[in-house]
């Protein structure tokens, strides 16, 4: 079945860090992929999709790329703020037939941006 | 427009009793999610629904669960009895079939 694999945190880093958080997918078919961010105390909201590969999502200075030969959706950032601290969870909506399938996300990683 | 609203936000009980969780869709959105996050098992798919109808309830943990989407503007998701094992936050989110999903702020069940 389908499923999301992305990296266990948390990731600690320093304000102005590069960001990495790897994200790695299982699915039949072309998936659309997708990053979403939870802030302390609120529901999750979309960050960045990708609908087919070599896509590259972007938003806030998030950026990722679909890559289908690695089947990776790996997260980056150049310079991150204390603001970006958060869950980022990564996320794969398969299609069937047409249809739209439900969105399958990984366990979330916690970065946590210290000034 | 308000976005998807959860109640209640907070919500502590004894074991045994019912609890019951509601959800206010965006309006015009066609589909509804149920979600519950642990720090366990992270955030686990319970139910959704399409046009009101249950499209896949597999994520539903047993048979103390239930939901139920009576109109396009509210649904419900119970447990009774209540185990200390499902405290948990409950998100419900929606979305107009784009894949993006809009999310409410969750209720934090606590289960004695």
């Amino acid at each position: 079945g389908n499923s999301v694999t992305q990296m266990e945190g948390p990731v600690t880093l320093s304000e102005e860090a590069f960001l990495t958080i790897n994200c790695t997918y299982t699915a039949t078919g072309y998936p659309s992929l997708f990053w979403y961010v939870q802030y302390p105390g609120e529901g999750l909201q979309l960050l960045l999709k990708a609908t087919k590969a070599d896509d590259k999502g972007s938003n806030k200075g998030f950026e990722a790329t679909y890559r289908k030969e690695t089947t990776s959706f790996h997260l980056e950032k150049g310079s991150v703020q204390v603001s970006d601290s958060a869950v980022y969870f990564c996320a794969l909506m398969g299609i069937y037939g047409g249809a739209t399938n439900k969105l399958i996300f990984g366990t979330g990683t916690l970065l946590a941006v210290q000034p | 427009d308000a976005g998807v609203i959860q109640s209640p936000r907070h919500e502590v009980t004894e074991m045994g009793q019912e609890v019951t969780l509601r959800c206010k869709p965006i309006s015009g959105h066609d589909y509804l999610f149920w979600y519950r996050q642990t720090m366990m098992r992270g955030l686990e798919l319970l139910i959704y629904f399409n046009n009101n109808v249950p499209i896949d309830d597999s994520g539903m943990p047993e048979d103390r669960f239930s939901a139920k989407m009576p109109n396009a503007s509210f649904s419900t998701l119970k447990i009774q009895p209540s185990e200390p094992r499902d405290s948990a936050v409950y998100f419900c989110a929606s979305s107009f079939t784009s894949g993006k999903l809009f999310f409410g702020s969750g209720t934090q069940l606590s289960v004695l």
